[in-house]
């Protein structure tokens, strides 16, 4: 059976700290991992990767897949409040996205 | 340029009543997922249509149901509504012709079975 599982699940940090999620996956037919920032409702989309060793970066995010292992990592640096969310990752394989639970990500003054 | 709409926004539903929620893709999309999010869980695929034909289904049982209009937007219906089926309704859209690229979300309709 398919499956996407994130790590932690739940994480608190300061301001200014840096922080890695790690996304595992099992899924047949992979054509793409995908990472998403959901605060309220709307999952909103930061990042899709397809190959191996290529980071992303978008500002202070930044994420890179290794398809041999079967894991991607999310890295924020220089966190900021306005980075408190859950951050979802998500397989695609044949038309439909798999999700993991999901890492609540909490960051203080 | 529009993204994903949704609507309703919220809902509140009896056991055993019907519902139907819709969805608009964002302009340029032609394939539509209906998804749903437990709380504190990760969303999970109901469904998807493409060409007015459901192309896939998750694992959910018949009482739910959808359908695709000629100008892409979509519904999903649920009948015989159980407590377990409260939850965040998300719809995502994505273009089949251009690849499948990333998947656009709607805000997501948020159902209450009481």
């Amino acid at each position: 059976e398919d499956k996407v599982v994130q790590s932690p699940l739940s994480l608190v940090v300061h301001e200014g700290d840096t922080v890695t999620l790690n996304c595992s996956y099992e899924v047949t037919n992979f054509r793409s991992l995908l990472w998403y920032k959901q605060e309220k409702k709307a999952p909103t989309f930061l990042f899709m990767l397809t190959s191996s060793g290529i980071e992303k970066k978008s500002g202070r995010l930044s994420s890179i897949l290794d398809k041999k292992e079967l894991f991607s990592i999310l890295n924020i640096t220089a966190t900021q409040t306005g980075d408190s969310a859950v951050y979802l990752c998500a397989v695609g394989g044949g038309g439909k996205l798999i999700f993991g639970q999901g890492t609540e990500l909490s960051v203080k003054p | 340029d529009a993204g994903v709409t949704q609507s309703p926004t919220h809902l509140i539903k009896t056991r055993g009543q019907q519902v139907t929620l819709r969805c608009s893709p964002k302009s340029g999309h032609d394939t539509v997922s209906w998804y749903q999010q437990a709380l504190g869980q990760g969303p999970q695929f109901i469904f998807q249509y493409y060409e007015e034909e459901e192309r896939q289904r998750g694992n959910f049982p018949d009482r739910f149901s959808g359908h695709q209009f000629p100008n892409y937007s979509s519904e999903l219906n649920v009948n015989a509504l159980l407590l377990g089926d409260s939850a965040l309704y998300l719809c995502a859209s994505t273009s089949y012709r251009a690849g499948n690229t990333e998947a656009f979300f709607g805000q997501g309709t948020r159902l209450t079975v009481v």
